[in-house]
């Protein structure tokens, strides 16, 4: 099974501040997935990359496969933006997701 | 267009007794997907569809809980004689081709009393 650390567990953070969160992986995968979960429970498909950037609105992800390690920031950062936001990857010999425990962000006007 | 539907949204029962949960994935999604979140816990994989072939059920926690899916359309989730411990949110997503980007449901909230 892939073993997923995401870091930091919470991030307290100022409007407009820049965001990052950490992802790192035990095995090597197809692609890595990444979730915004709403205070609500509502699950949002972010990004899912295999290789190099992807960029939506004041997110980017980014992905280096050779050290096993995946960022997501968050420019400008907005209130709206509080979520947990949750790195997924599949399980080696399978593409079954094996989830990490999250990273609740917290935005402060 | 519309996306992942479940019912219900939000279900009460009696430990012992069996429910059945309904997934609607988005239309044309070959690939349907269950997972499960404890409270205050991460997801954890339940079961995935290529069509209406599940190849792989080991993430079943127990052999009380089952899935069907009719064709590449409606799944339900079914858990008989339900514990305390199956209290979760129960989700769903599905996704175009097998592993591809996933779509979610808003989830069933499942209490067993």
């Amino acid at each position: 099974k892939n073993e997923v650390e995401q870091s930091p567990q919470n991030l307290t953070a100022q409007e407009g501040e820049f965001i990052t969160i950490n992802c790192s992986y035990s095995v090597g995968i197809s692609a890595l997935h990444w979730l915004q979960q709403h205070p609500g429970g509502g699950i949002v498909s972010l990004f899912m990359l295999s290789s190099g950037k992807k960029k939506h609105g004041r997110l980017i992800a980014t992905i280096n496969i050779q050290e096993k390690h995946s960022s997501l920031h968050i420019t400008a950062s907005h209130p709206r933006d509080s979520a947990v936001y949750i790195c997924a990857v599949p399980n080696f010999g399978n593409e079954k997701l094996t989830f990490g425990t999250g990273t609740r962000l917290t935005i402060i006007p | 267009g519309a996306g992942v539907s479940q019912s219900p949204s939000n279900k009460v029962t009696e430990k012992g007794k069996d429910v059945e949960l309904r997934c609607d994935p988005i239309s044309g999604h070959t690939a349907l997907y269950w997972y499960r979140q404890r409270l205050g816990q991460g997801l954890e994989f339940l079961i995935y569809f290529q069509g209406n072939s599940a190849p792989d059920k080991s993430g079943l926690p127990s052999d009380r809980f089952s899935a069907e899916r009719t064709g590449e359309s409606v799944s339900t989730l079914t858990i008989q004689r339900t514990q305390q411990e199956d209290s979760a949110v129960y989700l769903c997503a599905s996704s175009l081709d097998l592993w591809g980007e996933q779509y979610f449901g808003p989830g069933t909230r499942l209490t067993v009393t």
